[in-house]
């Protein structure tokens, strides 16, 4: 099947900080990758999507300024969270849409922000 | 905004019964998704169901896409403890409504086996 990969697997940083999450389809090509966060015990929360080369497409809420999408090519988008606040603490999932529009998911990453 | 509901919330079953959970919706979907999430991973897709009345089986797992297009179900026959888990549903819009490839996830039945 689909594999799609994520890293780092966990991430604690300090507060005021940026952090990088990758997001790599690694069997196939994805135009278009998703970028979800997850609060425990909660179902999944769609923040964007990220289009290969082009802007990310952002949901209602989410501050595009702090959640930096890129998706420079067809197997990679990253998302960069800036000046990381201990609210943003959190499970971040993505995934990566496959020929028949269904969508595979990452492993997560889990930030930590202290 | 387009939501799913998903139930039961959660199910405690022995080993070797067998399990069904359905969502429901407002809306037309053209495609239903149902995804399993162990805890700290990401959700593993195990079904997708792309036709009105489309009846799909993968192993001990069988869904349906409602004929309505509103709704579907997941069977798990003959549970085992490694059936533990959270199953989401999740349903992609028809593209005439502005939908794209997003999806619109229910919120998840919770799933216990007991040895």
């Amino acid at each position: 099947g689909a594999v799609v990969s994520q890293h780092p697997s966990r991430v604690i940083c300090k507060s005021g900080t940026s952090v990088k999450i990758e997001c790599r389809s690694l069997d196939f090509q994805a135009t278009t990758m998703f970028w979800y966060r997850q609060f425990p015990k909660k179902s999944l929360m769609l923040m964007a999507t990220s289009n290969e080369g082009s802007k990310a497409t952002y949901e209602q809420g989410v501050e595009k300024d702090k959640f930096l999408i890129n998706h420079a090519s067809l197997t990679l988008s990253t998302l960069t969270v800036t000046s990381a606040h201990p609210e943003d603490s959190s499970f971040y999932i993505c995934s990566a849409v496959g020929l028949v529009y269904e969508q595979y998911f990452g492993p997560g990453t889990r930030l930590t922000v202290t | 905004g387009q939501q799913l509901n998903q139930s039961p919330q959660s199910m405690f079953i022995q080993e070797g019964e067998d399990v069904s959970m359905n969502c429901t919706s407002s809306s037309i979907f053209n495609t239903w998704l149902w995804y399993k999430q162990d805890p700290g991973e990401g959700p593993v897709l195990l079904i997708a169901l792309y036709k009105a009345g489309e009846l799909t089986s993968n192993g001990r797992l069988t869904a349906q896409f409602g004929i309505t297009r509103k709704d579907s179900f997941l069977n798990i026959s003959a549970s085992i403890p490694s059936d533990v888990g959270i199953y989401f549903c999740a349903g992609q819009l028809e593209a005439a409504q502005g939908g794209s490839e997003k999806l619109v996830f229910g919120k998840g039945t919770k799933l216990t086996v007991n040895p």
